[in-house]
């Protein structure tokens, strides 16, 4: 799997648009980004994934670059309950779901 | 649709015990897999299953049984516990066709003393 890096953690302002990069100069062509976020305690929740198309879904945006190497999840509007760690993973589509590595991932803080 | 269940929440035992950790799910889901979690680390895969019948071992497998006689179930068995296996663990599932998008449960906090 691609490696991914994240920073470690991020501040952002309620209601304003949180982006959180993720880079991943490896990247396979058939490799694609996965995010998913781990509010404190709970389990990791899936947020969306993309190969080389932006997606959108009612959760957030993925914009991944031309190049693939790195991608940016925005949250729009943050909100205090998006306070969580999240996580960008790669991984080929079929490679299997069981080897997901979650790294350390960035922990994001909204701020009233 | 419950999702995925695990049981029980919370756990003390002494070294040397066994327990069993439970996960069900109720999406047909073919994929199943138990994580841990310890403070500071990311999640580490224990053991997977691709099907009824079927397991195989993940990062860190040993001091964990696991087997999978139906596809709703996949119960996670420590042998003889050891205070190293103090953490909280997640069980995961999902569909073949899109293997990398998990569904995970609450989450079971395991303490052993």
């Amino acid at each position: 799997d691609a490696k991914t890096t994240q920073p470690t953690s991020m501040d952002c302002a309620e209601g304003r648009a949180a982006n959180l990069p993720c880079n991943h100069s490896t990247i396979s062509g058939n490799e694609y980004v996965y995010w998913y976020r781990q509010i404190h305690s709970q389990g990791p929740q899936y947020i969306i994934h993309g190969l080389k198309n932006n997606e959108t879904n009612e959760m957030a945006s993925l914009i991944i670059t031309e190049d693939r190497k790195s991608s940016t999840l925005i949250l729009p509007h943050a909100t205090l309950r998006d306070t969580a760690v999240y996580y960008c993973i790669v991984r080929a589509l079929y490679q299997g779901a069981q080897k997901l590595v979650f790294g350390q991932g960035t922990r994001l803080t909204i701020n009233p | 649709n419950a999702g995925v269940t695990q049981t029980p929440k919370f756990q003390v035992l002494k070294t040397g015990q066994s327990m069993t950790l439970q996960c069900a799910q109720d999406m047909n889901h073919e994929y199943m897999s138990w994580y841990r979690q310890d403070p500071g680390m990311g999640l580490r895969l224990i053991h997977y299953s691709v099907g009824a019948g079927i397991t195989d071992q993940g990062e860190v497998p040993n001091g964990y049984n696991v087997s999978r006689s139906t596809t709703e179930d996949f119960p996670l068995r420590l042998l003889s516990a050891a205070p190293s296996q103090t953490s909280v663990y997640f069980c995961a599932s999902s569909w073949t066709g899109t293997a990398n998008v998990l569904t995970f449960g609450a989450g079971s906090r395991l303490t052993v003393l």
